[in-house]
């Protein structure tokens, strides 16, 4: 059964990068899925960031796209978000995803617990 | 962007009824790329239908979903107590680059 466990620091000042890891257990990373985020605010809806392969062919959301990085390391099945530039709008519960594939994204089939960052100095 | 609204914003019923939820789309909607999700408080979104149609595993039958085009609708034919919470849809581009959004939530409450 695939598992997906986010890590990375809760708190993150202000105009600084929050960067969060995915580890993927029970399934490849390297299979054809894509791996990706999704986060929500407190009582709000969900907002989608973007997905990656294990090409490193990515999406993302083009409201986000100026400050996000996706990226993929085989070698620790782990899938990493990079936002720039964070503001207190950034904070949110950042959950890891599987989407199913593998020509292209389809739907979400697996998500993580989630983690909640905060940004504030 | 395909903007997703879904309706009513907030839906309350008892157990034994039935519950329709509708996601309507702003622009067309391939049926392959939408998708429904349910989520309780604490938890992560867990994946209901897909396709459109399709139920995901380990979802009952009460769970139908239906639609094309702009149109989409989640069906709880009797809702159980564990059925109370926020249910989203989901909807994937049919062309690169492949965005995808997320409606706003309709909250099923007793």
């Amino acid at each position: 059964q695939v598992q997906l466990q986010e890590s990375g620091p809760g708190l993150v000042k202000p105009s600084e990068t929050l960067s969060l890891t995915c580890t993927v257990s029970g399934s490849s990373i390297t299979s054809g899925y894509f791996w990706g985020w999704v986060r929500q605010t407190s009582g709000q809806g969900l907002e989608w960031i973007g997905v990656i392969n294990h090409h490193g062919i990515t999406y993302y959301n083009p409201s986000l796209k100026r400050r996000v990085t996706l990226s993929v390391d085989t070698s620790k099945e782990q899938v990493s978000l990079k936002l720039g530039s964070a503001t207190a709008a950034d904070t949110a519960i950042y959950f890891c995803t599987r989407d199913r594939g593998p020509a292209r994204p389809l739907y979400t089939d697996t998500w993580g617990q989630g983690t909640l960052v905060t940004v504030s100095s | 962007e395909i903007v997703l609204t879904q309706s009513p914003g907030t839906l309350s019923l008892s157990p034994g009824e039935r519950a329709t939820l509708s996601c309507r789309a702003s622009q067309t909607v391939s049926s392959a790329y939408l998708a429904w999700y349910q989520q309780k408080p604490g938890q992560a979104p867990r994946l209901l239908i897909y396709g459109a149609s399709n139920r995901a595993t380990g979802i009952p039958d009460r769970y139908r979903g239906s639609g094309s085009g702009t149109d989409f609708t989640l069906t709880i034919s009797s809702l159980e107590p564990e059925d109370f919470a926020v249910y989203y849809c989901q909807q994937y581009a049919g062309s690169p680059p492949f965005m995808c959004s997320f409606g706003q939530g309709t909250k099923l409450e007793i």
